[in-house]
């Protein structure tokens, strides 16, 4: 079973913000926080990971909580290209590639 | 995008028939997988590579079999195939499995009929 959870569903209009949350209160100090999207048909897409810090990259900005037991992904300027399936994994050494997809939540970005 | 190709695309293929699947990359990434996706399973691990000729299993490896002779090149196969291997499947890679950063890049997929 996945060990994060996620809202099954979530709207956010064209150009706004998209702050997608993850529970994790049961993660291990050695383990990150990965996200990834999958577009419909497509194979899932790597955006960001963190441990402990709030990261950001070119696609996303990952806030991760004081205690670690949750995050959110935020898409600054959501477009109707960010709608999809999007995936939040605890994941650290000892896993060997042991990715465990939840079902994750369904963006619907509308014009 | 991370230099992974998957073939064939589609396949429709016959019960009890052999299949193998191949996955190519360019990245000399150590560590390759293959999952498979099923509707209300997400993805699911099913055989992984950490090495030529090192490979394990995941959790759905029943009915299916792996090869590793190359870096590049992963490949699966399914012995006898079956109605319920009808899925679509990702490979995937890493450049490292047991030490961050973790990141996997994933192929386009396979959709694999099988009737």
């Amino acid at each position: 079973d996945a060990k994060t959870t996620q809202p099954t569903s979530m709207d956010c209009a064209e150009g706004r913000a998209a702050n997608l949350p993850c529970n994790h209160s049961t993660i291990s100090g050695n383990e990150y926080v990965y996200w990834y999207r999958q577009i419909h048909s497509q194979g899932p897409q790597y955006i960001i990971h963190g441990l402990k810090n709030n990261e950001t990259n070119e696609m996303a900005s990952l806030i991760i909580t004081e205690d670690r037991k949750s995050s959110t992904l935020i898409l600054p300027h959501a477009t109707l290209r960010d709608t999809a399936v999007y995936y939040c994994i605890s994941y650290g050494s000892g896993n060997t590639g042991k990715l465990i997809f939840g079902q994750g939540t369904t963006l619907q970005v509308k014009p | 995008d991370a230099g992974i190709t998957q073939s064939p695309r589609h396949k429709v293929t016959e019960t009890g028939t052999p299949v193998t699947l191949r996955c190519h990359q360019t990245e000399n990434h150590r560590y390759m997988y293959w999952y498979r996706q099923d509707p209300g399973h997400g993805l699911r691990l099913i055989h992984y590579s950490y090495g030529v000729k090192d490979t394990d299993k995941g959790e759905v490896s029943d009915g299916y079999s792996v090869s590793r002779s190359k870096t590049e090149d992963f490949l699966l196969t399914l012995e006898s195939a079956t109605s319920s291997q009808t899925s679509v499947y990702f490979c995937a890679i890493s450049e490292s499995g047991d030490r961050a950063p973790y990141e996997q890049y994933f192929g386009p997929g396979t959709r694999l009929t099988v009737t």
